[in-house]
């Protein structure tokens, strides 16, 4: 079946310019997580939803950064007015709580550069 | 805090060695641990987990024990293939039957020559 899917792979932006990265999880996973993949921080946890609510938006780097999720399924994140430190690969993961396990399975990830 | 620490890499290894990645972790509460492998241009995967003291979590030839005593989830194998080169993830969460974050170690790069 389809794996987790994040579009686009690639985004070349301006310093200053918004972007959306989304998210296609898995049909029936009803949680979803993104997490940012940078040379200097590693890997880092930004936000989790259950179903359309976000319990656990700690990571959130500054309020430049939003993400919502709609009907359950694809969630965007959003980032405005980018910087330099931006630049990161942007991974999504999703999961299925209703089973009462929580393997995440990972999407390829949406590599940004801010120029 | 929740904290996960591994060995720097690069690790280089001959085909058939052994192989050992360290990984230790600070906690609040009953973590569960997880290995994540990321091959070369791809995403990452769960390569094997445990979620209670003493589980042994298994997958492909590698092998990892919850350590309670030393806060402790080494990966082993008893004998790695080229095609094991790979960045491997320790990982833990504090809530894993509620949708926990996963909180990562800073990645280790394996390179398995012929």
């Amino acid at each position: 079946g389809a794996g987790v899917s994040q579009s686009p792979s690639n985004k070349v932006t301006e310093k200053g310019k918004d972007v959306e990265l989304r998210c296609d999880p898995i049909s029936g996973h009803t949680a979803l997580y993104w997490y940012r993949q940078s040379l200097g921080q590693g890997l880092e946890f930004l936000i989790y939803f259950q179903g359309n609510s976000a319990p656990d938006k700690s990571g959130l780097p500054s309020d430049r950064f939003s993400a919502e999720r709609t009907g359950g399924s694809v969630s965007t994140l959003t980032i405005q007015r980018t910087q330099q430190e931006d630049s990161a690969v942007y991974l999504c993961a999703s999961s299925n709580l209703k089973a009462g396990y929580n393997e995440q399975f990972f999407g390829p990830g949406t590599r940004l550069t801010v120029l | 805090g929740n904290s996960v620490t591994q060995m720097e890499g690069p690790v280089t290894l001959s085909e058939e060695a052994f192989l050992t990645i360290n990984c230790t972790y600070t906690a609040t509460g009953y973590p569960s641990l997880f290995w994540y492998v990321q091959y070369p241009g791809e995403g990452l995967q769960l390569l094997l987990k445990a979620t209670k003291a003493d589980d042994k979590g298994s997958n492909k030839g590698f092998e990892a024990t919850y350590r309670k005593e030393t806060t402790s989830f080494h990966l082993e194998k008893g004998s790695v293939q080229v095609s094991d080169s790979a960045v491997y993830f320790c990982a833990l969460t504090v809530n894993y039957n509620q949708g926990g974050k996963l909180i990562f170690g800073q990645g280790t790069e394996l390179s398995v020559k012929p």
